[in-house]
């Protein structure tokens, strides 16, 4: 079965630092692009972080600098590095395995497909 | 970075007809894909590309797109698609490759 499970999420001082990890099973974290999507409390989704398979990483603005998105293949888990936390950081982080597909030359379209339940981060004083 | 809008809510009386909108410049580059939400849990992937429905999901659910928008159309809503429902794309905003979702509509059905 495809799954995906968080971990890692809690209660952080402002300005403290979380690592949180997303373990999968059936399929390779490696050879799939991962994301990163978060949710404020009564919030919509919020994209955080890519990691593509041949390790390209980008972010958000409202994260860039602070977090670090990595992977460990032979533990097949996907990671984020939290940093300098903010209180608007304050939400559930999902993982999720983020696809591409074409129909054409250049015609592409992308997708999320399998999700974590998610893991929260809360960060206060 | 890119802005995906869509409408905060709407209702459909069961087994009537409800279409959610999703408005962006990013969409006239970019197919949309849509996610389905409960309370307390995780999104759902529900249709995909120019209109694909991932294994599982009903065929009542279909996707469209014209120009800046995209469309979620429920055809004959249940009580279970009760939800909330998110559009996303590509962010086509400068070079930045990664995403961006919509506002989300809450779909009440009646």
């Amino acid at each position: 079965e495809v799954q995906l499970v968080e971990s890692g999420g809690g209660l952080v001082q402002p300005g403290g630092s979380l690592r949180l990890s997303c373990a999968a099973s059936g399929f390779t974290v490696s050879s799939n692009y991962m994301s990163w999507v978060r949710q404020a409390p009564g919030k919509g989704l919020e994209w955080v972080s890519v990691i593509y398979s041949g390790g390209s990483t980008y972010y958000a603005d409202s994260v860039k600098g602070r977090f670090t998105i990595s992977r460990h293949n032979s533990k097949n888990t996907l990671y984020l590095q939290m940093n300098s936390l903010r209180a608007e950081d304050t939400a559930v982080y999902y993982c999720a395995r983020d696809r591409r597909g074409f129909y054409g030359d250049y015609d592409y379209y992308y997708y999320m497909d399998v999700w974590g339940k998610g893991t929260t981060v809360t960060v206060s004083s | 970075s890119s802005e995906l809008t869509q409408d905060p809510a709407v209702s459909v009386a069961l087994g009537q007809t409800v279409r959610i909108t999703c408005q962006g410049d990013s969409l006239r580059s970019y197919y949309a894909s849509w996610y389905q939400q409960k309370p307390g849990q995780a999104p759902v992937l529900v249709i995909y590309g120019k209109n694909n429905r991932p294994s599982g999901i009903p065929d009542r659910f279909s996707g469209s797109s014209s120009g800046n928008t995209a469309s979620l159309t429920i055809t004959g809503a249940q009580a279970e698609d009760e939800a909330d429902y998110y559009c996303n794309s590509r962010d086509s905003s400068g070079n930045h490759p990664g995403y961006v979702f919509g506002t989300g509509t809450k779909v009440t059905v009646l």
